[in-house]
């Protein structure tokens, strides 16, 4: 099984400042890597696909990059919405997550 | 548009089994494959298990094989989530998800208590 080890567990940052979320796997593989973002009370959001593809809707300063065992969700200028948990996913082999990253208010 | 409508809330006792169900719509159900995902109060979220509608193939999480089955009922676009010999661990939301897509159901609370 691959394991994804997300960091840092939690982030503290001002609205405005730019924001690096890093995912690690225990095995370099091939294929999808996602990123989504959870706020309290509701269904993940899917941010992006196949490491850096962003899904419908998603502003652009949301951007994905990586391969092999390394992965990044970059957020260029953060908006007080984009506050929330951020997961990782692969589908390398089956499919697992991050146990993900607390994005918060400085 | 695509909906995941997910069946209410449940309260079950240790040892017993639940069956979770999520119905689709707005799209050719047989076309996408959809995931079970679940997260525990407090927690991250934790991959279960995907089912391909079109062949009834499933994959389960090693964690929980022998204690997952999931099925589909075509004539109803309708994926369900059955899950047995629970324990108090097993209290979480349960959410199901269309493969390659953003679209989740709007979970189901399962609350498994004595």
């Amino acid at each position: 099984e691959i394991v994804l080890t997300q960091s840092p567990a939690t982030l503290s940052l001002s609205p405005g400042e730019g924001a690096t979320l890093s995912c690690r796997a225990s095995q370099s593989f091939s294929g999808y890597l996602a990123w989504y973002q959870q706020k309290p009370g509701q269904a993940p959001r899917l941010l992006i696909y196949d490491t850096s593809i962003r899904a419908t809707g998603v502003p652009a300063r949301f951007s994905g990059s990586g391969s092999g065992t390394d992965f990044t969700l970059t957020i260029s200028s953060l908006e007080p919405e984009d506050f929330a948990v951020y997961y990782c996913q692969q589908r390398g082999t089956l499919y697992t997550f991050g146990q993900g990253t607390k994005l918060e208010i400085k | 548009q695509v909906l995941l409508v997910q069946s209410g809330a449940e309260v079950k006792k240790p040892g017993a089994s639940v069956k979770v169900s999520c119905k689709a719509s707005g799209y050719t159900f047989t076309t996408y494959s959809m995931h079970w995902v679940r997260q525990a109060p407090g927690q991250g979220l934790e991959w279960m298990g995907i089912i391909n509608p079109s062949s009834d193939k499933t994959t389960y999480a090693e964690k929980f094989q022998g204690r997952v089955t999931m099925t589909t009922d075509t004539s109803t676009s309708t994926v369900y989530m059955e899950l047995s010999s629970l324990r108090s661990d097993d209290t979480a939301v349960y959410y199901c998800g269309r493969d390659r897509s953003g679209y989740w159901g709007q979970g189901t609370l399962v609350t498994v208590s004595s």
